[in-house]
């Protein structure tokens, strides 16, 4: 059974600074099929990421991803006001998985 | 436009069974898979499993297997999730998602319902 651990559980930035979170597989994800999804307090998930590096419709080119096998990022450039909130890598498959989540905080 | 747009929230006793719909618009019903997923108070996210409305198949983690049922009614496109023999520990907020295929990934969620398990 595939593992995601996401690093750090929590990220404290300054707006215009440049974000980047860390999600590691316990095994090698052939395809790359890794998502990663943006969501806020009382609101359902909302889709950021597919295939570790295409970015969803509607998503601003400031979230951008990276990675393969094992070791995969979510970059946000420049941090905007509304970008602090949950983040989850997701991987996708026969029986998709979630890491626990990094929080976004503002500092 | 998609829309997912879920039942209202549930209020239900230990060993109870709660029923949670997921009504769907603006795309090709029978086209798209549907999963669900649930998240406890302040915890993560957790895939519980999937349905193929064009051919009523599922897909069920291991942990809710014999416990949770997922059907589809294309009449009035809509998906359902049955979860029986409730505890304490499946107070959640329970979500539907589509995704284009069974490995793809989920790119539109209704708003969540609330299903809370209290004696």
């Amino acid at each position: 059974e595939i593992v995601l651990t996401q690093s750090p559980g929590t990220l404290s930035l300054s707006p215009g600074e440049r974000a980047t979170l860390s999600c590691r597989a316990s095994q090698s994800l052939r395809g790359s099929n890794i998502a990663w999804y943006q969501q806020k307090p009382g609101q359902a998930p909302r889709l950021l990421i597919y295939g570790a590096s295409s970015t969803a419709t509607g998503i601003p080119d400031r979230f951008s991803g990276s990675g393969s096998g094992t070791d995969f990022t979510l970059t946000i450039s420049r941090l905007e006001p509304e970008d602090f909130a949950m983040y989850y890598c997701q991987q996708y498959g026969s029986s998709p998985k979630f890491g626990q989540g990094t929080r976004l905080e503002i500092k | 436009q998609v829309h997912l747009v879920q039942s209202g929230a549930e209020v239900k006793k230990p060993g109870a069974s709660v029923k949670v719909s997921c009504k769907t618009s603006g795309y090709t019903f029978t086209g798209h898979y549907v999963h669900w997923v649930r998240q406890a108070p302040g915890q993560g996210l957790e895939w519980m499993g999937w349905v193929n409305p064009n051919r009523g198949s599922t897909h069920y983690a291991q942990r809710f297997e014999g416990r949770v049922n997922m059907t589809t009614d294309t009449s009035v496109r809509s998906v359902y999730m049955d979860l029986s023999r409730l505890t304490s520990d499946d107070t959640a907020v329970y979500f539907c998602a589509r995704s284009s295929a069974w490995y793809h990934p989920f790119d539109y969620w209704g708003q969540g319902t609330l299903v809370s398990v209290s004696s």
